[in-house]
């Protein structure tokens, strides 16, 4: 079975300081896709990053970074000078296989909860 | 720009009256999820389509039905709602699912029972 470890459960961090969200999976399957969503307490999931198994660079998109390393089983974010509207519960997601059917489900760790403190 | 959409944002019900949430997607997408989501909790599948071909989950209570009666529209029926069902549900979609694609959320419905 697969499984996803997000071991914060919370973060409060001051504004503008960096904060590191941590993310551990593992898997049997050589190809797969690690995710991360963002759900701010509106409630809806949006949609963060997707990252192929095999592409091990890391990958900046303004304040955000991620960081995968396939030899310890992680993909951590990172969010650099942290904003009040960064304040949401951060969750990182595996793809697995439904049923050996060939479709892909999600399987989603547990959630971070971060609060950036004005 | 094409989306998917949850009405309403908020349903309340009485305890044991039927209740539907709807979804509907601007995106073309072949597969259709739907998620229950308990206060601090990951969200959890119950289905989804692929195209008209259902797939349950092997622990989703026999309460909750689906439909899609096209590619726009996916419903979640609750024939029975107990408080335990109170709860975010989300709509996801995706392209193709073989190919891992992204899922993408709709707004959410708050369900309370009351």
């Amino acid at each position: 079975a697969q499984k996803v470890t997000q071991a914060q459960t919370e973060i409060s961090v001051v504004e503008k300081e960096d904060v590191t969200l941590d993310c551990v999976y593992e898997t049997r399957d050589t190809t797969y896709y690690l995710f991360w969503y963002k759900q701010p307490p509106s409630g809806e999931l949006v949609f963060l990053i997707r990252r192929n198994s095999f592409d091990e660079q890391n990958e900046i998109s303004g304040r955000y970074s991620w960081n995968f390393q396939k030899s310890t089983s992680s993909f951590n974010f990172t969010i650099t000078a942290s904003q009040v509207v960064d304040s949401a519960v951060y969750f990182c997601a595996l793809s697995e296989e439904y049923s050996g059917a060939g479709s892909y489900q999600l399987t989603f760790g547990k959630g971070t909860k971060l609060s950036v403190i004005p | 720009d094409a989306m998917v959409i949850q009405n309403p944002r908020y349903q309340v019900t009485q305890f044991g009256k039927p209740v539907t949430l709807s979804c509907s997607q601007t995106l073309n997408h072949n597969v259709m999820y739907w998620y229950q989501q308990k206060s601090s909790q990951a969200p959890k599948l119950l289905f989804h389509y692929y195209d008209k071909d259902f797939n349950n989950e092997a622990d989703t209570p026999d309460n909750f039905q689906s439909r899609r009666p096209n590619t726009s529209f996916c419903f979640l029926d609750i024939r029975s709602p107990g408080l335990g069902d109170a709860a975010m549900y989300l709509c996801a979609t995706s392209r193709d699912p073989a190919q891992q694609e992204t899922q993408y959320f709709g707004p959410g419905t708050r369900l309370l029972v009351l």
